[in-house]
């Protein structure tokens, strides 16, 4: 069955960038059917969209990260990442891998898999 | 304060219907972007619950309704289940924003 699992650092310094990544299984990585995305939750914001990247390669990013924030895909390994450069402690949340699948209807894409989710911690 | 709306929480007992409403604007759901709904159970990532205002994906059970009026849309639990306690969480696109956004969440309770 299809499966997202995001691995990682679950700690960060201050300042020194996230890296996290994404692997797809069960499924292509490959289709234009999709798009492949990462969202965070903290107890402050709640649900925030980071930003996607699309079958291609186009990458769409969250104007509140765009400035720090890169999405890519590698789809010889079936993974997509998210790197968040100068984190600080408001960076500290639970980050879901997403998939977004295009059903034919208006903006935005749904978010039809999640995976478990993977809590990062920004402290020294 | 989220761009959507959502009451804090709802509650009911078992077996009856509630609503839970995403108030919008006219760069957001008043402008036609779809609405989406995602059900978050303790612990556990969202679950995709509608899709596209108002369309239950494959295995989401049909007490659950979702709609869409000018600048809101809600989304309807009728026969409420000890299971349905959880977060709920609607997603729509802002034009003026430029992203996509989500509603701060509505924590339903059965008593």
């Amino acid at each position: 069955q299809f499966q997202l699992q995001e691995s990682g650092p679950g700690l960060v310094k201050p300042s020194e960038t996230l890296s996290l990544t994404c692997t797809v299984s069960g499924g292509s990585i490959s289709s234009s059917s999709y798009s492949w995305g990462w969202v965070r939750q903290s107890p402050g914001k709640g649900l925030e969209w980071i930003g996607n990247i699309y079958y291609g390669g186009n990458t769409y990013y969250s104007p509140s990260f765009r400035s720090r924030v890169t999405i890519s895909v590698d789809t010889s390994k079936k993974q997509f990442s998210l790197k968040l450069t100068s984190v600080t402690a408001a960076d500290t949340a639970i980050y879901y891998c997403a998939r977004r699948a295009d059903y034919g209807g208006n903006s935005p894409l749904p978010i039809d898999y999640w995976g478990q989710g993977t809590q990062v911690i920004v402290s020294s | 304060q989220s761009v959507l709306t959502q009451p804090p929480s709802v509650s009911g007992a078992p077996g009856q219907r509630v609503t839970i409403s995403c108030t919008g604007s006219s760069s957001n759901i008043g402008a036609g972007y779809d609405v989406h709904w995602y059900q978050q159970l303790p612990g556990t990532a969202p679950k995709l619950l509608i899709y596209g205002n108002n369309n239950r994906p494959s295995g989401v059970p049909d007490r659950f309704s979702g709609s869409k009026s000018g600048t809101s849309a809600s989304l309807a639990i009728t026969g409420l289940q000890a299971e349905d306690e959880a977060d709920y969480y609607c997603q729509s696109y802002d034009s003026s924003l430029t992203e996509s956004l989500f509603g701060g969440g509505t924590k339903v309770t059965v008593l």
